[in-house]
């Protein structure tokens, strides 16, 4: 059974075209995430969203739009691929803000290319 | 804003060996949350261990145990009898206890040899 799980793995694309990347876990978790790993494997918060509500919203382009349509999923469109998008995405969820006995349950990420 | 500091881009270990990486950090908050997490190269984000700044006692799994030192604000790894499937990225981490958000160091690379 897989915990978290995103899709798609691999996603290449051209730029200026709008894609959306799914997560869903299944933990009964309260509190999804979006992080980003760039290139030199730094892994830095996107969003975070608490029972459907946004809770943090770094500085992120707006053509960045998470989506949380239940507290089971959490979704991530972005708008006009630019090159520098290229990363790995990481969905991620945890109970109570993270401060459960397991702490954050990340997702196998997405590996967006953008050409 | 919570800083994690790794300061060791690349770490090397003997199979059977102990090896230590070290995490210093940055906050004002007096309860809060560290963790390390695994890298292998399938990318997939495994957590190695957890403790909460509340217990005094370092916190032990299996062959990984940490080095918690509140007041100095470090939170080091120790990994015992050295594996080859340990080799990987390992990112020290921190969440405030209402922050909802996992902030990570630039993580440390560890390779394990024969």
């Amino acid at each position: 059974d897989t915990a978290v799980s995103q899709t798609p793995k691999y996603l290449v694309t051209q730029m200026g075209n709008d894609k959306s990347i799914k997560c869903e876990q299944n933990l009964g978790h309260d509190t999804m995430y979006w992080y980003k790993q760039d290139s030199k494997k730094f892994l830095k918060i996107m969003f975070s969203y608490n029972n459907k509500e946004l809770i943090i919203n770094e500085t992120v382009p707006n053509r960045f739009s998470p989506k949380s349509p239940d507290k089971a999923h959490l979704n991530l469109h972005i708008n006009s691929l630019e090159l520098g998008d290229s990363a790995v995405y990481f969905c991620a969820s945890s109970l109570q803000g993270g401060t459960g006995p397991h702490g954050y349950t990340f997702g196998s990420g997405t590996r967006l290319t953008v050409v | 804003a919570q800083t994690v500091t790794q300061s060791q881009p690349e770490m090397s270990v003997q199979e059977a060996e102990t090896v230590t990486l070290s995490c210093t950090y940055d906050t004002s908050e007096s309860d809060y949350y560290l963790f390390w997490y695994k890298q292998p190269p399938s990318r997939q984000m495994i957590l190695v261990i957890r403790q909460e700044a509340y217990k005094q006692q370092n916190a032990t799994e299996n062959r990984f145990s940490v080095n918690f030192q509140k007041a100095a604000k470090s939170f080091s790894l120790k990994i015992s009898d050295s594996q080859l499937g340990d080799a990987a990225m390992y990112f020290c981490a921190y969440s405030a206890n209402s922050g909802y958000a996992l902030n990570f160091g630039k993580g440390t690379s560890l390779l394990v040899t024969p």
